[in-house]
């Protein structure tokens, strides 16, 4: 069974729509750490976020937030006012403490914004 | 900054030739993994080494190998490339501990 799921293949947009990208969990450790990395067209991922299980408040960073929701095993991704540099595939990624060194990542969704 | 350095961005192999894959990190850590990335598929884990000549197999390690004999470098080896490997392979380092990996920018691989 898929450990991080992204259901959502691809989105696209027009610059400044809000969008948000979905990822459901599953796990049975009660400790656990929950990432998003961006991956533009040059390839390499970009860290964006880090949360570990025990941190429910949701987090803003400018124009990115996370709902980060136990009872739902989900840990959202929303890019308010879209930019065409937001273009590019994002991942959810899960490491769990039976195995920190470990990470599950989801299948990605490509985010498509258009001017 | 982190930097993870991957030798190659493109690569094209002839089926059956060994290629060597190299990835350098510069932050001293101690977790370095090597990733395979196809579409739909997200990232799979290949291998992962957690100190200098030690390795542990990851999700898909059949015809891979891997090689760490310094703690910067960590290297995977197709031993007899198939077109089946053709792929983006993703190397990352991480700090020991829970903390988020750094990418190097990748490798695209072509196996003809």
């Amino acid at each position: 069974a898929q450990k991080v799921t992204q259901a959502q293949t691809e989105i696209s947009v027009v610059e400044k729509e809000d969008v948000t990208l979905d990822c459901v969990y599953e796990t049975r450790d009660t400790t656990y750490y929950l990432f998003w990395y961006k991956q533009p067209p040059s390839g390499e991922l970009v860290f964006l976020i880090r949360r570990n299980s025990f941190d429910e408040q949701n987090e803003i960073s400018g124009r990115y937030s996370w709902n980060f929701q136990k009872s739902t095993s989900s840990f959202n991704f929303t890019i308010t006012a879209s930019q065409v540099v937001d273009s590019a595939v994002y991942f959810c990624a899960l490491s769990e403490a039976r195995n920190f060194n470990k990470f599950y990542f989801g299948s990605g969704t490509k985010l498509n914004v258009k001017p | 900054d982190v930097k993870v350095t991957q030798s190659s961005r493109y690569l094209v192999k002839r089926t059956g030739e060994k290629v060597f894959l190299e990835c350098v990190q510069d932050m001293d850590h101690e977790n370095m993994f090597w990733y395979r990335q196809d579409p739909g598929l997200g990232l799979r884990l290949i291998y992962f080494s957690y100190d200098v000549k030690m390795k542990e197999k990851g999700d898909i390690p059949e015809g891979y190998s891997v090689s760490r004999e310094k703690k910067e470098r960590f290297s995977l080896i197709l031993e007899s490339a198939s077109t089946n490997q053709t792929s983006m392979y993703l190397c990352a380092s991480r700090q020991q501990g829970v903390t988020e990996a750094f990418f190097g920018q990748g490798t695209r691989l072509t196996v003809v």
